[in-house]
């Protein structure tokens, strides 16, 4: 089945420790996001990309970087996480054209930052 | 930006009772999807109704996009039903995102 990957499912990281997410579509969409949802909040969009083209949000702070090397994968980097960046991190996905817009949630990534 | 407000924040519901979910929305819009997050945090696809009425088992979903408000109806209700449901909105083209309500949690009573 054509899905939305994230990996990994869990990740323990220590203060001021870069940190990776990534995740992998089979639904060969256009367009991926990153969303950040704290916990009992609704989730919040960081940035997402537009084919190759990266459209930062305004409050999204510095210390969030992302990469798409290829249509199916994206990665989220955290260069220097701090406590107030424990969340869930929920990738989504959609392919922009004339009939439907709707996004595709992975299953997310659960950071802890010790 | 857009506002996107979900009423009621809570419900408590006893198994067997229907329920009505409202989302309202402030300016117009492509996109408008509801989801079910269940307890591992994943957002399931419930309906994608930017305009409509959609119905799936005992589930069904109107938006009335000229007046900017979605319900999202829960018919017979189950306990498994039990969790946080969000309402979210967004545009086309580059600007493609999607803005959420702060979503309604319903406990389900067997």
């Amino acid at each position: 089945d054509a899905m939305v990957i994230q990996n990994p499912r869990y990740q323990v990281t220590q203060f001021g420790k870069p940190v990776t997410l990534s995740c992998s579509q089979t639904l060969n969409h256009n367009v991926m996001y990153w969303y950040q949802q704290k916990s009992s909040q609704a989730p919040k969009l960081l940035f997402h990309y537009y084919d190759k083209d990266f459209n930062n949000e305004a409050d999204t702070p510095d210390n969030f970087q992302s990469r798409r090397p290829n249509t199916s994968f994206c990665f989220l980097d955290i260069r220097s996480p701090g406590l107030g960046d424990a969340a869930m991190y929920l990738c989504a996905t959609s392919r922009d054209h004339g009939s439907s817009y709707e996004q595709y949630f992975g299953p997310g990534t659960r950071l802890t930052v010790t | 930006g857009i506002q996107v407000e979900q009423s009621p924040p809570d419900l408590i519901l006893q198994e067997g009772a229907n329920s009505t979910l409202r989302c309202n929305f402030s300016d117009s819009v492509n996109n408008l999807q509801w989801f079910h997050q269940n307890p591992w945090g994943q957002l399931i696809n419930l309906f994608y109704i930017p305009s409509g009425t959609k119905q799936n088992g005992r589930l069904s979903a109107t938006t009335v996009a000229t007046e900017r408000y979605s319900l999202l109806y829960i018919s017979s209700s189950q306990t498994t039903d039990s969790g946080v449901y969000f309402c979210a909105v967004g545009l086309s083209g580059a600007n493609s995102k999607l803005t959420f309500g702060k979503g309604i949690t319903l406990s389900v009573r067997p």
